[in-house]
């Protein structure tokens, strides 16, 4: 069956500008996850969304982010006027119910390059 | 609290075994650990329980220690197809059971042939 998907695969912003990433998950999959990728570096917790449950933002960096997602299906995550930290490959995961029993699959990453 | 992952960079031969460490500062509910090849999306490998049970691959193995506090994946007779970047990421126990996971560094596996 089809994959975590993501889009676009790359953006090239400049910095102030706004920019959405997407992501679709697993048909099915009630949990979605977040996660941000710096060069080199290991995944850094965003945000989680479960079910109709009020999302866990504990992990966004700056007031700059945001994350819907709509009808517990496809999530957007928002950055506001961009930065050059900002600059990473944003990755996001679902798994079937969340929890700390369940696999997390991951899409292929939106690479965000902030000139 | 991120886990710290041991070593940073493993060269190996082919065939040859590989131990990685994750080791954290609190008791962990569960450890998922991940292999990210360069520009693809981490691959599910395996999950580690507090309670013992395991979830994954038939050709690694994973361990958690007495407390609970560090995991060690084992990789036997290692194959090319194993070089990439291996991540742990840890579920602290006593947290609200969300998923969310806490990731080391990563430790850069190379096999040679």
């Amino acid at each position: 069956g089809a994959g975590v998907s993501q889009s676009p695969s790359n953006k090239v912003t400049e910095k102030g500008k706004d920019v959405e990433l997407r992501c679709d998950p697993i048909s099915g999959h009630t949990a979605l996850y977040w996660y941000r990728q710096s060069l080199g570096q290991g995944l850094e917790f965003l945000i989680y969304f479960q079910g109709n449950s009020a999302p866990d933002k504990s992990g966004l960096p700056s007031d700059r982010f945001s994350a819907e997602r709509t009808g517990g299906s496809v999530s957007t995550l928002t950055i506001q006027r961009t930065q050059q930290e900002d600059s990473a490959v944003y990755l996001c995961a679902s798994s079937v119910s969340g929890g700390g029993t369940d696999t997390q699959y991951f899409g292929p990453g939106t690479r965000l390059t902030v000139l | 609290q991120q886990p710290v992952q041991s070593p940073q960079a493993v060269i190996l031969r082919e065939g040859e075994d590989a131990v990685i460490n994750c080791s954290s500062s609190k008791a962990l509910y569960s450890v998922h650990w991940y292999r990210q090849k360069h520009g693809e999306a981490p691959i599910f490998l395996m999950i580690l329980l507090k309670g013992g049970e395991q979830k994954g691959h038939d050709k690694i193995s994973a361990s958690f220690n007495e407390k609970k506090q560090q995991s060690s994946l084992y990789l036997t007779a290692s194959q090319l197809s194993y070089s990439g970047t291996y991540f742990c990421g840890t579920d602290d126990e006593g947290s609200s059971n969300t998923g969310k996971l806490i990731f080391g560094q990563g430790t850069t596996l190379q096999v040679k042939p």
